[in-house]
């Protein structure tokens, strides 16, 4: 099955700086890539996917980056700011209602 | 849109009760919806897989019998934990899928279950 692996566990930047958590994955079939943000005590928000017949997708301060042949994809925070602190889950997918396969979560710390 | 509900957000039950958990898509109609279950500072566990009409698909490990899963209509899928013990208590997330040439999940607040 798949196995999807997230790297760092925690994060902690200065408020402006950039933030970057990776993920691989290990089953090539897997052609779509959310990202998730979840506040403490709540569910899950989607804040950007990718499916894998693009390589990067951006919006406004949050971009997404496929290595389809690594089997590695990134979320890029630019100009973080403290209510960016949250924890970051990354996702796998085959698609067609397929299940998901998550990371383990990297908590991110934005300080003022 | 995309807009998915769960009730409640917490609840407190006695050791050997039955809790039940609604999860609603409030906007669109999902075909499938996802429970899940997430211990303190741990990653999401996917619990069952719930198709609209039919029964639902129990991950390997994940007592079918204990935790009842009821998709009934096209908005609506349940979870209920029968003869809750204290081991049960967890955050508990349902997530629907919206449908149509996208497999995009979106996930509810969340159920808080504390059993006694």
């Amino acid at each position: 099955g798949e196995n999807v692996e997230q790297h760092p566990s925690t994060l902690s930047v200065q408020e402006g700086d950039s933030a970057v958590i990776k993920c691989t994955y290990s089953d090539s079939a897997s052609n779509y890539f959310p990202w998730y943000k979840q506040e403490l005590g709540k569910g899950p928000q989607l804040i950007i996917d990718i499916r894998s017949n693009v390589g990067e997708k951006k919006d406004q301060r949050i971009a997404v980056t496929l290595n389809k042949t690594a089997k590695h994809f990134s979320l890029h925070i630019t100009e973080t700011q403290p209510e960016d602190s949250a924890v970051y889950f990354c996702a796998a997918s085959k698609g067609n209602f397929n299940k998901f396969y998550f990371g383990s979560g990297t908590k991110l710390n934005v300080k003022p | 849109g995309a807009v998915v509900s769960q009730h409640p957000s917490r609840v407190i039950c006695k050791s050997g009760t039955s809790v039940k958990i609604e999860c609603r898509s409030l906007d669109f109609q999902a075909t499938t919806m996802f429970w899940y279950r997430q211990f303190p500072k741990q990653s999401l566990m996917l619990m069952a897989t719930s198709n609209e009409g039919s029964k639902a698909t129990y991950e390997q490990g994940v007592e079918k019998d204990k935790f009842l899963i009821n998709h009934a209509s096209l908005t609506l899928s349940t979870l209920t934990v029968t003869s809750a013990h204290p081991e049960d208590s967890s955050f508990y997330i349902c997530s629907a899928i919206t449908g149509g040439s996208t497999d995009t999940q979106y996930f509810g607040p969340g159920t808080r279950l504390t059993v006694l």
